[in-house]
């Protein structure tokens, strides 16, 4: 079946550094990623869409200059938290459309960040 | 604005109980749903997508049904076991738009 690999699984950062996270297709092509952040026992709020080779559409009240996406391929999207803060320490998931019959989403394992 | 409510937000039932999980939703313009089931500090695994023209689907012990017009769609577990722990979540997706529409999620904890 459709595997979206999302990398780092988790990791920890000192505030004001930055941290990329990738989300790769890796059996299908992803014309369009989803960025999504999630708070403890709350759902997933959608930061971001990207499709491949445009600049992504941020949703309301995303800082598109904190959180960087990059889209550059049909297998790769990245997600850069610039000069990360403590409040930034949330769990990110991506989501890749996977265009076929169904329209079907793929969701990446998740990525635990936390900004010391 | 979509927004999408699940009830109950959590469900606690011994193993072998039948269950079933609600999501309603504002907007009935949706192209179609789909029920995810997420793991502790895991992704989304997704478990069944209904599009809008079809009432049910199913898969093993899961069946889920949708009616648009009414804007509600349920989750129906079979014979729960302890392994279907997890938060459940439904998002639709709009007729406009690719963007899913997360409800906040059942809790589920299937005792032995």
């Amino acid at each position: 079946g459709a595997v979206v690999s999302q990398h780092p699984s988790w990791v920890i950062c000192k505030s004001g550094t930055s941290v990329k996270i990738e989300c790769r297709s890796l059996d299908f092509q992803a014309t369009t990623m989803f960025w999504y952040r999630q708070f403890p026992k709350q759902s997933l709020m959608l930061m971001a869409t990207s499709n491949e080779g445009s600049k992504a559409t941020y949703e309301q009240g995303v800082e598109k200059d904190k959180f960087l996406i990059n889209h550059a391929s049909l297998t790769l999207s990245t997600l850069t938290v610039t000069s990360a803060h403590p409040e930034d320490s949330s769990f990110y998931i991506c989501s890749a459309l996977r265009r076929g019959s169904n329209y079907g989403y793929t969701f990446g394992s998740g990525t635990r960040l936390t900004v010391v | 604005k979509q927004e999408v409510t699940q009830i109950p937000a959590a469900l606690s039932v011994p193993e072998g109980e039948n269950l079933v999980l609600n999501c309603s939703f504002t907007d009935s313009a949706i192209y179609n749903l789909q029920w995810f089931r997420q793991d502790p500090g895991k992704g989304l695994t997704s478990l069944l997508l209904i599009q809008s023209s079809q009432r049910e689907q199913t898969s093993g012990r899961l069946n889920a049904s949708l009616d648009k017009s009414s804007g509600r769609s349920t989750l129906y577990i079979a014979a729960s076991q302890p392994g279907d722990s997890a938060t459940y979540l439904c998002a639709p997706r709009m007729d406009s738009s690719y963007k899913l529409i997360f409800g906040s999620g059942t809790r589920l904890l299937v005792r032995p």
